[in-house]
């Protein structure tokens, strides 16, 4: 069955400080994965998708950046945080060529002071 | 744009009642929409999935609607329970494969 990872579960960090957010999917090959964020009262906002290894696309401008080095690793990083940076960080794939369920990882929470 | 809303952000029933929630779009037609549940500090999990040429799927105690001519998906859970207490949220696919989500229903079950 597939799984997907994601860490730290919890993260406090610096304004100005560097992130590296990590997300692994076993027991699938060639997935779409994606970083959703999800601020305090808002919903979930599309950040980056993957549709392969390299393969980036964002999806708003901002002090973010996504990677994708391996096929089932996707990490989320920024240079210099910020306050409004802070959030529910999730990770999610879905099967190639599927157009359906999406699956979620446990999530990331940021705060960035 | 397409947009996909759930106007209420909280609803609050009593057990052994039955929720109902609801999804409206505007400026589009989807294909299918989508349902998850997400827990506090969890990430979401997919509950059911409707067609634009299915009226009603039901699941256990859950049963989603899709009225295209309303442009409206109703989510009802029969015979709720405090564990049923969570945020309720409606999904169609967006452009890129990814999923547009609505803000979600809070629903607190009250024993």
């Amino acid at each position: 069955s597939q799984t997907i990872h994601q860490w730290p579960a919890t993260l406090v960090q610096p304004v100005g400080s560097p992130l590296s957010l990590e997300c692994t999917v076993e027991g699938t090959s060639n997935p779409n994965l994606y970083w959703y964020r999800q601020a305090a009262g808002r919903g979930l906002q599309l950040l980056f998708y993957s549709v392969g290894i390299g393969q980036i696309s964002s999806e708003v401008p901002q002090n973010l950046s996504a990677s994708r080095p391996q096929d089932r690793q996707f990490i989320l990083s920024s240079k210099k945080l910020l306050l409004s940076d802070s959030g529910f960080y999730l990770c999610a794939w879905r099967a190639r060529g599927s157009l359906e369920t999406q699956y979620f990882g446990p999530g990331t929470r940021l705060l960035v002071l | 744009s397409q947009k996909i809303e759930q106007n209420s952000e909280a609803l609050n029933i009593q057990e052994g009642k039955t929720a109902t929630l609801t999804c409206n779009y505007t400026n589009y037609s989807p294909a299918y929409l989508q349902w998850y549940r997400q827990d506090p500090g969890r990430g979401p999990v997919f509950l059911l999935l409707i067609r634009e040429n299915e009226k009603e799927k039901r699941k256990e105690r859950l049963k989603v609607t899709f009225d295209t001519t309303l442009k409206q998906s109703l989510f009802h859970i029969t015979a709720s329970q405090p564990a049923d207490s969570a945020t309720y949220l409606c999904a169609h696919l967006g452009s890129q494969g990814n999923l547009i989500f609505g803000k979600g229903t809070k629903l607190s079950v009250k024993p």
